[in-house]
């Protein structure tokens, strides 16, 4: 149980264009969904926190309007990185709380997305 | 805000010996979570073991375990009978009980098994 699944796994963009990424829970509802950003031999860096049916709260120094977050229902969140450039290159990961199945105070966490910005 | 620290940024063991990774936290709460979370090339986030602050006894899972000493704010994870599949990167992280969900990581410590 507390399965979380992104996609896709991997993009290749050209600058200037948007790419959506998409965490979906698969065996529980998600009251809380995580964004984060790990570059290369790094800790995760968390970028926002989303609830859902409520605008997502970001970090210091994340740009809101460059990383739309939207999470729509209970077990799916979107990060849409808009405008992309090449120094957005990173791997993002989310993850998510279970409101129910798996331990409600553990964050269980997608994959990752590896996106280039050419 | 809580800072995790990882003072070992690289360690390695033989295969089938037992290695102990190091964790400190700083906090003023009393009620909080802690976590091992393990990354193998994948970069796949896996939840290894977790600790209750509350609970005494230290939290155990087969071939993991944690000692927990709350009041040196110590978290340090023992993996015992290593295996070449436990090379990863392991993070440790912390979550308070009462003042939201949010995660506080350490920066890591890079596990190389040597068979």
């Amino acid at each position: 149980g507390a399965v979380v699944s992104q996609h896709p796994s991997r993009v290749i963009c050209k600058s200037g264009t948007s790419v959506k990424i998409e965490c979906r829970s698969l065996d529980f509802q998600a009251t809380t969904m995580f964004w984060y950003r790990q570059f290369p031999k790094q800790s995760l860096m968390l970028m926002a926190t989303s609830n859902e049916g409520s605008k997502a709260t970001y970090e210091q120094g994340v740009e809101k309007d460059k990383f739309l977050i939207n999470h729509a229902s209970l077990t799916l969140s979107t990060l849409t990185v808009t405008s992309a450039h090449p120094e957005d290159s990173s791997f993002y990961i989310c993850s998510a709380n279970s409101a129910s199945g798996g331990w409600t105070d553990t964050q269980y966490f997608g994959p990752g997305t590896r996106l280039t910005v050419l | 805000a809580q800072t995790v620290t990882q003072s070992q940024p690289e360690m390695s063991v033989q295969e089938a010996e037992t290695v102990t990774l190091s964790c400190t936290y700083d906090t003023s709460e009393s009620d909080y979570y802690l976590f091992w979370y393990k990354q193998p090339p994948s970069r796949q986030m896996i939840l290894v073991i977790r600790q209750e602050a509350y609970k005494q006894q230290n939290a155990t899972e087969n071939r993991f375990s944690v000692n927990f000493q709350k009041a040196a704010k110590s978290f340090s994870l023992k993996i015992s009978d290593s295996q070449l599949g436990d090379a990863a990167m392991y993070f440790c992280a912390y979550r308070s009980a009462k003042t939201g969900n949010q995660f506080y990581f350490g920066t890591g410590t890079s596990l190389t098994v040597i068979p």
